[in-house]
């Protein structure tokens, strides 16, 4: 089976501009969530997707969106980019049921850099 | 809101000791959910040990074992006989009820195995 696959792996942005991840879940799984890692702290929640809906959102501004398809892949969309966006971004696919049921497989992050 | 807290921010350990990590957290839930994830260089979020509130009989998975104290919200992760593999940034995290897919994590602890 294949694993939670996440692209680009690192990207330079610049201040206000806009940008898309992109994240493939792992075959079987029809729940992705997203988390910003920034340096030297542990991951935050940003949101969750099952089956191509939100259900879960973290503290995060409306300017964070994103989306997921029939085949479960994600795209997360952060507008008016800003110099605290600068992480690592994380995607974890899994099956419906929470974390203990149904443990998060995570992909290995896109570093977006924010100039 | 719940909190984690991981207050040592790094460790060290020599190969085939046994080195403990320690880790509390603040809820006003009953039932909940805690783990134990692993971050290697390759940046992947890896899940190490699980375990629910609601059981009192303490986690192990191979060398990996918890020692889970629900009166004083304390979660600490033993690692015996230590590897050269087990060098990574460990993160705390905890899931509260309702099957969200969201995991709050703590700040992260780097170990380092001395050969």
């Amino acid at each position: 089976e294949t694993g939670v696959t996440q692209s680009p792996t690192h990207l330079i942005k610049t201040r206000g501009q806009q940008v898309t991840l992109r994240c493939s879940s792992q075959s079987g799984h029809n729940t992705v969530s997203w988390y910003q890692q920034a340096l030297g702290q542990g991951p935050q929640f940003i949101f969750q997707y099952y089956r191509e809906e939100e259900n879960g959102r973290g503290n995060f501004p409306p300017r964070f969106s994103g989306l997921q398809f029939p085949n479960y892949s994600s795209e997360l969309n952060v507008n008016a980019l800003e110099l605290d966006d600068s992480a690592l971004y994380l995607c974890a696919s899994s099956s419906a049921g929470g974390p203990y049921n149904s443990p998060l497989h995570f992909g290995n992050g896109t570093r977006l850099t924010v100039t | 809101a719940q909190t984690v807290t991981q207050s040592q921010p790094e460790m060290s350990v020599q190969e085939a000791e046994t080195v403990t990590l320690s880790c509390t957290y603040d809820t006003s839930e009953s039932d909940y959910y805690l783990f134990w994830y692993k971050q290697p260089p390759s940046r992947q979020m890896i899940l190490v040990i699980r375990q629910e509130a609601y059981k009192q009989q303490n986690a192990t998975e191979n060398r990996f074992s918890v020692n889970f104290q629900k009166a004083a919200k304390s979660f600490s992760l033993k690692i015996s006989d230590s590897q050269l593999g087990d060098a990574a940034m460990y993160f705390c995290a905890y899931n509260g009820q309702g099957g969200s897919e969201k995991l709050v994590f703590g700040k992260g602890m780097k170990l380092t195995v001395n050969p």
